[in-house]
């Protein structure tokens, strides 16, 4: 595709109710890059994926939240029981490589009621 | 933490003055980016620099580097109303990732 697509655009959902969000990469980057941002916050580094690499799941937030990434294309953040604090904008991002430019897709609104 | 911080958080300028937003980081790099930021949607990848380069431009963006400082500064000269946004710089760290600052909230008005 021309960018990174992200899905759904926005999603509403009960506390307690699991969700999943989708990130489809720019085709051939080998990293992927899932954020988080409340509103009128910075980024929140939440998981990279580099090839066929262990993930560096180390900004995970808690064991609610997990990632994974299929045929080293698109991934899947998953977050269970979600909580109000949950609510954010989550940005999946891809790039050549881990040290070259990402490319974002345009985010997932989250809100937890 | 190899995270970045914006300086200031928020500007408010007119149009026609130049803008100039700072970041500073803790460890070493290989390069530094600069990314923008509208809406709270995704962000615009700006401009790259190296860590063995010392300023860079793109348009109306001049970017300078001092590693003996460990920070950035990020210039837009003549800025418009569509310069409001906010933008990030982004370091690497040595590592093969990025870790985001905080970000500069720039208001420009008309």
């Amino acid at each position: 595709g021309a960018g990174v697509s992200q899905s759904p655009s926005n999603k509403v959902t009960e506390k307690g109710k699991d969700v999943e969000l989708r990130c489809d990469p720019i085709s051939g980057h080998t990293a992927l890059y899932w954020y988080r941002q409340s509103l009128g916050q910075g980024l929140e580094f939440l998981i990279y994926f580099q090839g066929n690499s262990a993930p560096d799941k180390s900004g995970l937030p808690s064991d609610r939240f997990s990632a994974e990434r299929t045929g080293g294309s698109v991934s899947t953040l998953t977050i269970q029981r979600t909580q109000q604090e949950d609510s954010a904008v989550y940005l999946c991002a891809s790039s050549l490589s881990g040290v070259h430019e990402q490319y974002f897709g345009p985010g997932t609104r989250l809100t937890v009621t | 933490s190899q995270q970045g911080e914006e300086d200031p958080q928020a500007l408010s300028i007119q149009e026609g003055e130049n803008a100039t937003m700072n970041c500073s980081y803790k460890t070493s790099i290989n390069n530094l980016q600069w990314y923008r930021q509208n809406s709270g949607r995704g962000l615009v990848h700006l401009i790259l620099i190296r860590s063995n380069e010392r300023e860079k431009h793109s348009g109306r963006l001049r970017v300078t580097l001092d590693t003996s400082k460990k920070s950035s500064s990020l210039l837009i000269t003549a800025s418009r109303a569509a310069d409001t946004a906010s933008y990030f710089c982004a370091t690497d760290g040595n590592t093969d990732k990025l870790i985001f600052g905080t970000g500069t909230r720039l208001q420009v008005f008309p």
